[in-house]
């Protein structure tokens, strides 16, 4: 079940604007995850983080991986109607993978 | 490079009956794993299977069960068929196990079959 507290779990942005959201936990994870779902469609990666600490770009996305490693954030810059959708957290370790509930992002143009 | 591939997209079942589900890894990847997805409980793991063996269970009830065959895919059997069996059920691959292993490698959705139990 979710048990990554993710946060905001929605958002309604003009066009333009940037985005922020991030993930916590109790525990610690090896990796992080975010991915992006449309509606009827499954979700699709965006960004992995390996190492703590880590900040990785794709495009207009930048994700981080917390230094702590119970924690990350993905950042969108220059929000575009396309963005929208529902933004899902994960985190992963040997023997456990976790989501958040999601972040449900609108974009107003 | 084809992606995740499920099939049927669309299910629409009545209480009591069974169904299965089928879904075709990206080529190369070993592990397959599969979520229920609902609005009020978001996205839960059911199984994991890797070279062909169920590796990994989530806390679902013995309905739910599945199966992979020598060339990665996988099927997933849910029998007497309840109201609340209604989800989007998702298949995931991956390189290596998800649950196991130094190197996690990330997982890739397919688009999902909408189960409807009337």
């Amino acid at each position: 079940g979710q048990q990554l507290n993710q946060s905001p779990q929605s958002m309604f942005i003009q066009e333009g604007e940037d985005v922020s959201m991030n993930c916590t936990s109790s525990s610690i994870f090896n990796t992080w995850l975010w991915y992006k779902q449309d509606p009827g469609e499954g979700p699709v990666l965006l960004i992995a983080l390996y190492k703590a600490g880590e900040l990785t770009s794709n495009g207009r996305l930048t994700a981080q991986f917390g230094i702590t490693r119970k924690d990350s954030f993905l950042n969108i810059s220059a929000s575009i109607p396309s963005d929208v959708g529902i933004y899902f957290c994960a985190g992963q370790r040997s023997n456990d993978m976790r989501f958040g509930a999601g972040t449900r992002l609108t974009v107003k143009p | 490079k084809a992606g995740v591939t499920q099939t049927p997209r669309y299910l629409i079942k009545t209480r009591g009956q069974q169904v299965t589900l089928s879904c075709s890894p990206i080529s190369g990847h070993r592990s397959v794993s599969w979520y229920q997805q609902t609005p009020g409980q978001g996205l839960q793991f059911l199984f994991e299977y890797f070279s062909e063996t169920q590796r990994n269970k989530g806390n679902f009830p013995g309905r739910f069960s599945g199966r992979q065959f020598s060339n990665s895919r996988s099927e997933m059997n849910v029998s007497t068929l309840e109201l609340g069996d209604s989800a989007l059920y998702l298949c995931a691959s991956s390189l290596s196990l998800r649950t196991g292993g130094k190197l996690d490698s990330p997982l890739h959705f397919g688009n999902g079959t909408r189960l409807t139990v009337t």
